[in-house]
């Protein structure tokens, strides 16, 4: 059974404060880790997927590392706004399993204006 | 380009029942995968399909099945409903193959009640 665990399971930040959370996931059998973001009655969206060790992706205020050595993933988002609060994913994609994604249990951001 | 559309998005049974939920992935996406989001849990994988064919099943009973006709489009039956079936349940798409670098593309989702 894969372990993908996700710190903290909530936060409440400020307005304009930036912000990072983790991912953790089994290092041996790596194949991708994937980042979403799931705000209230909406759909996950896709942020990042990234497949190598060392990798950083960015999107907007919104940028990801990845660690596969070590197991881990740090999301961080710049200057914080209320539109970013949602709750943030990873899914850990295990070598050799066709598409099977094992996602944490999210990260809840909350941006108090 | 449209999105990934689930229907129908509400759905109440007793139990015992059976129900099909229906998933239509993004066109020229031929990947889609199944996910049950129980209160207090993350996402749970059900199954994937490419080419009509089931690639990866999870860790759920028999009464979880699937399919995917010749234009991607999935449905999934659950039958002989339990109260622990209540949940949302979440159609992913992606353009499949190989490589698993792609992101998916999720629908709203299905929200099942059982009473």
């Amino acid at each position: 059974i894969l372990n993908v665990e996700q710190s903290p399971q909530s936060l409440h930040v400020q307005e304009g404060d930036s912000t990072n959370f983790t991912c953790s996931f089994p290092s041996s059998n790596f194949y991708a880790l994937h980042w979403y973001r799931w705000e209230t009655a909406k759909s996950p969206e896709a942020l990042f997927v990234m497949t190598l060790n060392g990798d950083e992706k960015k999107k907007g205020r919104i940028s990801a590392t990845l660690n596969t050595k070590e197991g881990y993933s740090y999301l961080y988002i710049k200057g914080s706004q209320p539109e970013d609060s949602a709750t943030y994913l990873c899914a850990f994609h295990l070598s050799g399993s066709a598409r099977q994604l094992t996602f944490g249990s999210g990260t809840q951001l909350t941006v108090l204006p | 380009k449209a999105g990934v559309t689930q229907t129908p998005r509400y759905l109440i049974k007793t139990r015992g029942q059976q129900v099909t939920l229906s998933c239509s992935p993004i066109s020229g996406h031929r990947s889609v995968s199944w996910y049950q989001q129980t209160p207090g849990q993350g996402l749970q994988f059900l199954f994937e399909y490419f080419s009509e064919t089931q690639r990866n099943k999870g860790n759920f009973p028999g009464r979880f099945s699937g399919r995917q006709f010749s234009n991607s489009r999935s449905e999934m039956n659950v039958s002989t409903l339990e109260l622990g079936d209540s949940a949302l349940y979440l159609c992913a798409s992606s353009l499949g193959g190989s490589s698993s670098n792609q992101p998916q593309h999720f629908g709203d989702g299905t929200r099942l009640s059982i009473l």
